[in-house]
């Protein structure tokens, strides 16, 4: 079965761009989240995906947003890229929205540098 | 606020001995999960071990165990008989069930296991 897949690895942006990250889930899995990663903040909650619908949000500005396609497959999107927006984009897929009894599998994540 | 704190944000130990790595942290919740992921080399998170607060019998996943507090709020991770691939990133983490179902995560304590 293959695992989450995170597209691309890497990305190099320059302030002011937008950028679209892709997150394929495990087959079957139906909840998609989003995490990022800074060595300075550490990983912080962006938001999760259910059938195509945010359930959740985490404190991030409105640049940040998702979507999730009908096979699960989940998008963000960052607008009006900042240079503190420099981190590790990880995401995770689960069969549920998860609650705490749900295990998360992680993808490798998307690397993103902006200059 | 809830929050995690990992108060070692680097530690080396000798191959084959046994580490303790330390998470306190801050809720008014009674009910909750607790998790130790780890983050090797190639990005991917990885759950390691999962408590639940109303279960007072510290979970263990073959050589991880934890010593769960939770009058105290602490919640170590203990690797026994550690291995190279034990290298990694550690994160502690705390969601409340029922709540706004985001997981918090501490700043993560790396591990290097030393030949």
């Amino acid at each position: 079965k293959a695992g989450v897949t995170q597209t691309p690895r890497y990305l190099i942006k320059t302030r002011g761009q937008q950028v679209t990250l892709s997150c394929s889930p495990i087959s079957g899995h139906r909840s998609v989240s989003w995490y990022q990663q800074t060595p300075g903040q550490g990983l912080q909650f962006l938001f999760e995906y259910f059938s195509e619908t945010q359930r959740n949000k985490g404190n991030f500005p409105g640049r940040f947003s998702g979507r999730q396609f009908s096979n699960s497959r989940s998008e963000m999107n960052v607008s009006t890229l900042e240079l503190g927006d420099s981190a590790l984009y990880l995401c995770a897929s689960s069969l549920a929205p998860d609650r705490g009894n749900e295990k998360l599998f992680f993808g490798s994540g998307t690397q993103l540098s902006v200059l | 606020a809830q929050t995690v704190t990992q108060s070692q944000p680097e530690m080396s130990v000798q191959e084959a001995e046994t580490v303790t790595l330390s998470c306190t942290y801050d809720t008014s919740e009674s009910n909750y999960y607790l998790f130790w992921y780890k983050q090797p080399p190639s990005r991917q998170m990885i759950l390691v071990i999962r408590q639940e607060a109303y279960k007072q019998q510290n979970a263990t996943e073959n050589r991880f165990s934890v010593n769960f507090q939770k009058a105290a709020k602490s919640f170590s991770l203990k690797i026994s008989d550690s291995q190279l691939g034990d290298t990694a990133m550690y994160f502690c983490a705390f969601m409340t069930p029922g709540g706004d179902d985001k997981i918090i995560f501490g700043k993560g304590t790396r591990l290097h296991i030393l030949p």
